[in-house]
């Protein structure tokens, strides 16, 4: 089975400062990795995703994300918050079969201090 | 080219009542994807479906919930006899073919039950 850990339900950052939001996966299969964003009262939106090719993703919005086998995690960083970034993150595994649903993290809330 | 949209955005019902959740995919995608968030929660799988067939649907309560993709019109899920519990967002997902990497996200239909 699979499954995520984010740790840290809720980060604050200063604007300007670096963002870093820990994802850690479990998974017995070559796992596809994946971060969304969610702003408020919206759906969510694929940041990035990492599939098996290089193991440093870049994604929208400046955000990159950095896939380490040995370590088993996939943390999601963004070297200058900006208050646009506030929302809610979530960190996503699935086999790379292809056809298995998307396993979820429960979700960090970043907010961003002016 | 639309995204995926659901329908209602916010539905209220009353404990007993049914609730019917739609999901039109994206133009050329024949996989949906039904997950539910509820508060403090990531989102978790519900059931996988493409047209007039249902893949998966190991997330699915074994009472009271079906789901349904028919070969025209949404995919819908329904929900029989709601309870307080069931108040939470419903999430739909669509894809072109058999890989979740390139599934597209509703903005969801926020269920309250009074």
């Amino acid at each position: 089975a699979q499954s995520v850990t984010q740790l840290g339900s809720h980060v604050s950052v200063s604007e300007g400062a670096l963002v870093l939001l820990r994802c850690n996966y479990s998974s017995s299969v070559p796992p596809y990795l994946f971060w969304y964003v969610q702003y408020p009262n919206q759906g969510l939106q694929l940041l990035l995703k990492y599939t098996s090719a290089a193991t440093l993703v870049k994604g929208i919005n400046g955000f990159e994300a950095e896939f380490k086998k040995s370590e088993t995690s996939f943390h999601l960083t963004k070297p200058s918050a900006h208050m646009r970034d506030a929302a809610e993150y979530f960190c996503a595994v699935s086999e790379s079969s292809g056809n298995t649903p998307l396993v979820f993290g429960k979700g960090t809330r970043l907010s961003v201090i002016a | 080219n639309a995204g995926v949209m659901q329908n209602p955005r916010h539905l209220v019902r009353r404990r007993g009542q049914e609730a019917r959740l739609r999901c039109s995919p994206m133009k050329g995608h024949s996989h949906v994807y039904w997950y539910r968030q509820l508060p403090e929660e990531g989102l978790k799988f519900m059931v996988y479906l493409q047209k007039e067939n249902i893949i998966d649907e190991s997330g699915m309560p074994k009472e009271r919930f079906s789901a349904e993709f028919p070969k025209e019109g949404p995919s819908i899920l329904r929900i029989q006899q709601v309870v307080r519990g069931d108040s939470a967002a419903y999430f739909c997902a669509s894809s072109p073919r058999t890989s979740n990497t390139e599934a597209f996200f509703g903005q969801g239909t926020r269920l309250t039950v009074v």
